[in-house]
């Protein structure tokens, strides 16, 4: 069973709009999580990590968890075509393995 | 310096054959990992080094080998490779365990023939 379940695979949204990606995870013993996000023709990139419960801002990025639900999501306000990418989310306990989602593949229309 | 490079950028390896991706980082980072990823899947975990102990991932434990000479390199060794080897290699780096960022290289893109 995959650990990490993202949610939509594909999500455009015109410029200027919001995009709300989402992540649940599957084993309780995660308490890290990250957004990384990978523009074609390179490695995953980090974005944010969260590792409270609530929300953290940075930018025109909002990531929000819930450790009782297991969930995480990923809010970008005002969206630019720069913003085009594959987003993943992942999750780790204490002991290094961290777990990747399939991902959400992110179009910005002008 | 947040620098984690992979070589070669593209393999094309024969069916039966051995392979041998190498990764290299100059953050001084503990950690070093192996992902598997493949087209609209998840990276997966195959393996990571903390410090020189490694680690690998109970489902592809006999199928991928790895060694850390140093600190700085890490390689990924495949004995004999079959089709279904066809992926992108991704290396990672860190600088300790579960709760750190990974940095990525940009993958080796593995073609089994």
């Amino acid at each position: 069973q995959q650990k990490v379940q993202q949610s939509p695979e594909s999500l455009s949204v015109p410029e200027g709009g919001m995009a709300s990606l989402n992540c649940t995870s599957s084993d309780r013993n995660f308490q890290y999580f990250w957004w990384y996000r990978q523009h074609s023709g390179e490695g995953p990139k980090a974005l944010m990590s969260i590792f409270s419960d609530g929300d953290k801002k940075e930018g025109r990025f909002t990531a929000h968890l819930n450790k009782a639900s297991l969930h995480v999501s990923l809010h970008i306000r005002d969206s630019q075509p720069s913003d085009s990418a594959l987003y993943f989310c992942a999750a780790s306990n204490s002991n290094n393995r961290i777990f990747f989602g399939d991902g959400t593949q992110l179009v910005v229309k002008p | 310096d947040t620098t984690v490079k992979q070589n070669p950028r593209y393999k094309l390896a024969r069916v039966g054959k051995p392979v041998n991706l190498i990764c290299s980082q100059t953050m001084n980072h503990d950690t070093m990992y192996w992902y598997q990823k493949k087209p609209n899947q998840a990276p997966k975990l195959l393996l990571f080094y903390y410090d020189k102990i490694l680690n690998r991932e109970a489902d592809t434990f006999e199928k991928f080998q790895s060694s850390r000479p140093n600190n700085s390199f890490c390689s990924l060794y495949i004995g004999s490779a079959g089709l279904e080897y066809s992926a992108m290699y991704l290396c990672a780096s860190s600088r300790g365990r579960g709760q750190e960022t990974l940095y990525f290289g940009s993958g080796t893109r593995l073609t089994v023939l």
